[in-house]
């Protein structure tokens, strides 16, 4: 049972444009929501990341909108360049539930691309 | 560079042998976790050691075994091998939480296995 579903599964978009990813969850135990960004050969890395309590988090370019009752939450990147093009995954972590707890789980990714 | 750093880099091996593959975490971090990234599934969490202790277990299969050491590194042992265990291997690592807190986890650059 995948518990974190994304889409789309790849993105084309225009240099300039705004790229949204969507993610869907089940876990009603799901309390923090981080997206990571990870380039070929390379491991993900953190972009931003977002806690059930708030309904919006920008960190410059970068905007994740999150809908508690609807149980999604969704990747918004303004003015989408070139470099931004890579693999970009959902993730949700349960309760705290002991020390150095980080149990992600991911949605299954999406593909970017920025053209110019 | 996330400051950890898991050997080989590349893998390749026939099936039915043994591999182990080696994750060194970030200075200071008590906590690694394992995950297994493939095409159709994605990023599966595998399993968790914090401080030498087995913290959580996830899909991970009963001819896959873990441990970490006194120095903290940790290894992940795959025997029996199958095609199917073909897969990128990432290691994360982070800090001891206390309480509630968003302890980002940090990837190394992935074990890429490849079993022929």
């Amino acid at each position: 049972q995948q518990q974190v579903k994304q889409s789309p599964q790849s993105l084309i978009v225009q240099k300039g444009g705004i790229s949204i990813i969507n993610c869907a969850y089940e876990n009603t135990a799901f309390d923090y929501f981080p997206w990571y960004q990870q380039f070929p050969g390379k491991g993900p890395a953190l972009l931003i990341a977002i806690r059930p309590d708030v309904s919006e988090k920008k960190e410059g370019r970068f905007t994740i909108s999150f809908n508690k009752s609807a149980k999604q939450f969704s990747l918004h990147i303004m003015d989408s360049q070139p470099g931004d093009s890579a693999t970009y995954f959902c993730a949700a972590r349960p309760t705290y539930s002991g020390a150095g707890s980080y149990q992600l789980t991911f949605g299954k990714g999406t593909k970017l691309s920025v053209i110019p | 560079d996330s400051g950890v750093t898991q050997t080989p880099k590349h893998l390749i091996t026939a099936t039915g042998q043994r591999v182990t593959l080696r994750c060194s975490p970030r200075s200071g971090d008590l906590s690694v976790y394992w995950y297994q990234q493939s095409l159709d599934q994605g990023l599966q969490f595998l399993i968790q050691y914090y401080n030498g202790e087995e913290r959580a277990k996830g899909n991970i299969l009963e001819r896959f075994s873990a441990q970490q050491f006194p120095d903290l590194h940790s290894e992940l042992n795959l025997s029996s091998l199958e095609l199917g265990d073909s897969a990128l291997y990432f290691c994360a690592s982070s800090v001891e939480a206390t309480g509630w807190m968003n302890t980002e986890a940090f990837f190394g650059q992935g074990t890429r296995l490849t079993v022929v």
